[in-house]
């Protein structure tokens, strides 16, 4: 089955400049994470989706977005850019989210922001 | 605050002997804890889990330590193989919410 789709790949943006990022999960997945991935910070979460509702968030500025529609695909959005949003960002789908075990996740190849 | 630790940045070893990569956690609510696997262009995956209910969890030539005393897990490949190679992250959660990931080891494994 297809694995975890994100788009873009790639991206370049300039300072001030705002930023929709897509996520389709794994077919039957109802939760999806977001994660930013920095060379100084490694992997750090920024909000879980779970049935179309923000179940958790991480220790980011409100600029920092997200929502889920009912096929369960996700969309962040990051707004007034600065250059430290420069980053991978990697979204991560599982069956039913947290709450049941491990709760492993399944990730994509991730959207390459640069901000200049 | 940085709640999962990897102190060893890289790691180096040679094909057929034992690859060690080490963990270290802050917070004692963490009830289950996960070893993820990147290659470069490539998102992380999943390689082992281990619930804080055991000390010890095997998956072919990777097992996984805890010792909740100490805080502290271990990731065991046994033997390493050039194909090994990638970036290794310890992962800890309580009851599988948000994830925390440690920054990482990039092991290399040489013929």
């Amino acid at each position: 089955k297809a694995g975890v789709t994100q788009t873009p790949r790639y991206l370049i943006k300039t300072r001030g400049q705002q930023v929709t990022l897509s996520c389709s999960p794994i077919s039957g997945h109802r939760s999806v994470s977001w994660y930013q991935q920095t060379p100084g910070q490694g992997l750090q979460f920024l909000f879980e989706y779970f049935s179309e509702t923000q179940r958790n968030k991480g220790n980011f500025p409100g600029r920092f977005s997200g929502r889920q529609f009912s096929n369960s695909r996700s969309e962040m959005n990051v707004s007034t850019l600065e250059l430290g949003d420069s980053a991978l960002y990697l979204c991560a789908s599982s069956l039913v989210g947290g709450g049941a075990g491990a709760n492993v996740l399944t990730f994509g190849a991730g959207s390459r922001l640069t901000v200049l | 605050d940085q709640q999962v630790k990897q102190n060893s940045p890289s790691l180096s070893v040679q094909e057929g002997r034992i690859s060690i990569l080490n963990c270290d956690y802050t917070n004692s609510m963490f009830d289950y804890f996960l070893w993820y696997k990147k290659y470069p262009a490539e998102g992380p995956t999943f390689l082992i889990s281990i619930s804080s209910i055991k000390d010890k969890n095997e998956d072919g030539r990777f097992t996984v330590f805890l010792n909740k005393s100490a805080k502290h897990l271990s990731l065991h490949i046994v033997p390493s193989q050039p194909g090994d190679s990638a970036v290794y992250f310890c992962a800890a959660s309580f009851s599988g919410y948000a994830l925390n990931f440690g920054k990482g080891t990039s092991l290399l494994v040489t013929p």
